[in-house]
């Protein structure tokens, strides 16, 4: 079984549409991430929900909202996509927040707004 | 200026060579990770490190706290190795805390 899943894989969308991402972890962690790659490679923390509570919200637009209905899953919704929203999402988790434990990371979901 | 510098950004070298990716960062951190980003896209964390030194197979890390600075070695180098080396420090911020990245080495070892 997938430690972290994330789907879809790829989405392909129009701008101005609205999309979601889903996440899940299986390994009883109580820590999950959002990390957005730019086409520099350059990783980027967006989001950390903590026990379906929200613990970080990096500077990232209103358009991105997170959603952890239960600890084991935290979804990414993005409203009105636009063309600079392009990028490779990723979601992680961890056991430990406070103590920098390893982190798992989903495959990644690659997005191209058109 | 970034918060993690990693060099070199570009590394190729040959079937069987010693490797060496450098980091330095500026910020106080209690952790720092290594991570490998395989062609395919996915993330695989390689090493957790507080101090001193960790050993997996030809992989081996080694940090100095107060020169803030890490390494990452790869002994006997294959081709399988290519792959972007990330490294990434942790930090207990009161805004949360969370890993700042580096903006990774891309290694091609050539057979």
């Amino acid at each position: 079984d997938t430690a972290v899943s994330q789907t879809p894989k790829y989405l392909v969308t129009q701008m101005g549409n609205d999309k979601s991402i889903k996440c899940e972890q299986n390994l009883g962690h109580d820590t999950m991430y959002w990390y957005k790659q730019d086409s520099k490679k350059f990783l980027k923390i967006m989001f950390s929900y903590n026990n379906k509570e929200l613990i970080i919200n990096e500077t990232v637009p209103n358009r991105f909202s997170p959603k952890s209905p239960d600890k084991a899953h935290l979804n990414l919704h993005i409203n009105s996509l636009e063309l600079g929203d392009s990028a490779v999402y990723f979601c992680a988790s961890s056991q430990d927040r406070l103590k920098g434990d390893i982190q798992y990371f989903g495959a990644g979901t690659r997005l191209s707004v058109l | 200026k970034n918060e993690v510098e990693q060099s070199p950004q570009n590394l190729t070298a040959q079937e069987g060579e010693f490797i060496t990716i450098n980091c330095s960062y500026s910020v106080g951190i209690s952790a720092l990770h290594w991570l490998q980003q395989h062609p395919g896209g996915g993330i695989v964390s390689l090493f957790m490190l507080s101090s001193g030194k960790k050993k997996h197979g030809r992989l081996i890390a080694t940090i100095n706290i107060q020169e803030k600075h890490s390494s990452l070695h790869i002994t006997a180098s294959h081709p399988r190795d290519s792959a972007v080396y990330i490294c990434a420090v942790f930090q207990s911020k009161t805004s949360g805390s969370r890993l700042t990245f580096g903006e990774g080495t891309q290694l091609t070892v050539n057979p």
